[in-house]
């Protein structure tokens, strides 16, 4: 079975532009949860997305939001991009909500801020 | 609020050498769950245990074991006879119960482990 895939792999942009990023979750995974990982940082919680409903919201600011679409793949963007958004974005999904189970990981979408 | 320290950034030792990476968590919670993940370059993080706050056995798994330690909030990760291929950022986080998928991690431990 795939694992959690996301795209694109790298990306560069210029401050003040926005950005997507996509994530499509392990088959049979319902929930998936974004984190930014700034160089040399552990991961930071942005969102979890469980049945297309936002279940949990980190400490970003509004220019940061998600989705999660019928086939429970998500989508991460943020607007207005400034040069601290530089990071590693993370996308984990898991069986449920509120279960124990372990996230699962990719590999991340590694964006470049100019 | 949730805190996990790991105080050694980084560590180098020769393949062979038994290796503990350091982990210590604040919560006020009591219920709450704490993993190990391990992150190659390649990016991915991958799991590698998880134990939840009324289980303070410790745990072996092949090279690997855990030592969980309610009393001193550290949840310390061993490798026996570490070897090459164990060369990575290893993360330690906390997850409060029912708290979903967010998990608060800790700053990492680079681990380089030179033949």
């Amino acid at each position: 079975d795939a694992g959690v895939t996301q795209s694109p792999t790298h990306l560069i942009k210029t401050r003040g532009q926005h950005v997507t990023l996509r994530c499509s979750p392990i088959s049979g995974h319902k929930s998936v949860s974004w984190y930014q990982q700034v160089l040399g940082q552990g991961p930071q919680f942005i969102f979890q997305y469980y049945e297309k409903e936002e279940r949990g919201r980190g400490n970003f600011p509004d220019r940061f939001s998600a989705r999660q679409f019928p086939n429970y793949s998500s989508e991460l963007n943020v607007n207005a991009l400034l040069l601290g958004d530089s990071a590693l974005y993370l996308c984990a999904s898991s069986l449920g909500s509120t279960n124990v189970s372990p996230l699962h990981f990719g590999n991340g979408t590694r964006l470049t801020v100019t | 609020a949730q805190k996990v320290t790991q105080a050694q950034t980084e560590i180098s030792v020769v393949e062979k050498e038994d290796v503990t990476l350091d982990c210590v968590y604040e919560t006020r919670d009591t219920t709450y769950y704490l993993f190990w993940y391990k992150q190659p370059p390649s990016g991915e993080l991958v799991f590698l245990i998880r134990r939840n706050s009324f289980d303070e056995q410790n745990e072996i798994s092949g090279r690997y074991s855990w030592n969980f330690q309610k009393s001193t909030s550290s949840f310390n990760f061993t490798i026996t006879a570490s070897q090459v291929v164990d060369s990575a950022v290893y993360f330690c986080a906390l997850r409060r119960n029912n708290a979903g998928n967010m998990l608060t991690f800790g700053g990492g431990t680079r681990l380089m482990v030179k033949p």
